[in-house]
């Protein structure tokens, strides 16, 4: 079936540090890939998406690239900021889906001053 | 309304107790998801609700879970005979369709403690 793979967290960076947060998945064909994020006591929010190979999807100096060749969706940020501590989860629909979305475990982000 | 709200924000139960869940979606949105957030897990699916079609039920966990979605707006989920397994923090989603690359808008969850 369909899966999302994570980087473990918890990731502890300082200010202005850059960000890599992996994820991988398995799926049939061509999924729409997701990232959302948490921040403390709110819902989830979606952060950016990418729905074909080679899309980039980016917000807020977040980007991520949709590679197919090697079934990934990595998270980057180049400088982060404290106010970006959250918990951020990487998602798949599979493609032609009327369906859920299949979450990873989600990754813990904590930046401190 | 302007989100996706949900009811309560917190319950603390004792094991064997029912419970009810609520969660009012965007107005307008006809797909409505329920997933549960366990400590250190990621999100996990339990129902989705587009329209009038009949409900996809495949991530309830036991028959003890059950959930319905009235006039087409409104949904509850009830988990009978609550077990201390069953804490979590319970999130509902909404979107204006269902699957392909819709977004989903979350509500900030019900955290669910059964003792």
């Amino acid at each position: 079936g369909d899966s999302v793979t994570q980087m473990e967290g918890p990731v502890t960076l300082s200010e202005e540090a850059f960000l890599t947060i992996n994820c991988t998945y398995t799926a049939t064909g061509y999924p729409s890939l997701f990232w959302y994020v948490q921040y403390p006591g709110e819902g989830l929010q979606l952060l950016l998406k990418a729905t074909k190979a080679d899309d980039k999807g980016s917000n807020k100096g977040f980007e991520a690239t949709y590679r197919k060749e090697t079934t990934s969706f990595h998270l980057e940020k180049g400088s982060v900021q404290v106010s970006d501590s959250a918990v951020y989860f990487c998602a798949l629909i599979p493609s032609g889906s009327a369906r859920q979305l299949t979450f990873g475990s989600g990754t813990q982000l904590t930046v401190l001053p | 309304g302007a989100g996706v709200s949900q009811s309560p924000s917190n319950k603390v139960t004792e094991k064997g107790k029912d419970v009810e869940l609520r969660c009012d979606p965007i107005s307008g949105h006809t797909a409505l998801y329920w997933y549960r957030q366990s400590l250190g897990q990621g999100l996990e699916f339990l129902i989705y609700f587009q329209g009038n079609s009949a409900p996809d039920k495949s991530g309830l966990p036991s028959d003890r879970f059950s959930a319905e979605r009235t006039g087409g707006s409104v949904s509850t989920l009830t988990i009978q005979r609550t077990q201390q397994e069953d804490s979590a923090v319970y999130l509902c989603a909404s979107s204006s369709r269902g699957g392909g690359a819709n977004v989903l808008t979350f509500g900030a969850g019900s955290r669910l403690t059964v003792l």
